[in-house]
């Protein structure tokens, strides 16, 4: 198995609302990214998960609240989110290691309401 | 901090032309160098990478040297096709950062 998997592919939410974002891996990756993508612009990094363990958080408002319960999959919790967050929100997995490549999913768009 | 500077586009092309896309970087020390390609409604697959200065990454006709002298690590492919239309990213250390990507059209 050599993919990353998004669930959900499209979400629509009220301000209001906590939704999750997840994804899964099968290829033994022991970190795992999450990106923030605006349309026409290249993906920002929000998280990195290192053997489970968050190692980089890029000064992420705290109405995103990444989680990571076992080496395969890797969560986003939204809370209290506002329009501007309405993106494509890539998750990505690789080995541990400097030129190690990054494995991406297909994405979640979210549309805040 | 570390930076990568991307040619803007969009580039069009009529197929078959030749293609570059200049990319330089700002970084500390060696870091390793990708491209990754982002076609309409997908994420991003690795399209080649180099991992030393002097290295040559290649796949499905495309090329990328690592020139440390000039810091830079520019795309190129002799023969472009319609179906290489998308959006290229260079990236800098394990893609933990970003250029700000060229769009590619190609027509027929």
């Amino acid at each position: 198995d050599t993919e990353v998997t998004q669930t959900p592919k499209h979400l629509v939410m009220g301000m209001t609302n906590k939704k999750s974002l997840k994804c899964e891996q099968h290829m033994g990756h022991r970190a795992m990214y999450w990106y923030k993508q605006k349309a026409k612009k290249p993906p920002e990094l929000m998280f990195v998960y290192s053997y489970e363990k968050l190692s980089i958080n890029e000064s992420v408002p705290s109405r995103f609240s990444p989680e990571c319960p076992n080496s395969s999959l890797l969560n986003l919790h939204l809370h209290a989110l506002q329009p501007e967050d309405s993106a494509l929100y890539l998750c990505a997995s690789s080995q541990e290691g400097g030129a190690n490549v990054l494995t991406f999913g297909a994405g979640s768009r979210l549309t805040v309401l | 901090g570390n930076s990568v500077t991307q040619m803007e586009g969009p580039v069009t092309l009529s197929e078959e032309a030749f293609l570059t896309i200049n990319c330089t970087y700002t970084a500390t020390g060696y870091p390793s160098l990708f491209w990754y390609v982002q076609y309409p409604g997908e994420g991003l697959q690795l399209l080649l990478k180099a991992t030393k200065a002097d290295d040559k990454g290649s796949n499905k006709g495309f090329e990328a040297t690592y020139r440390k002298e000039t810091t830079s690590f520019h795309l190129e492919k002799g023969s472009v096709q319609v179906s290489d239309s998308a959006v290229y990213f260079c990236a800098l250390r394990r893609a933990l950062t970003f250029g700000s990507g060229t769009r590619l059209q190609v027509q027929p």
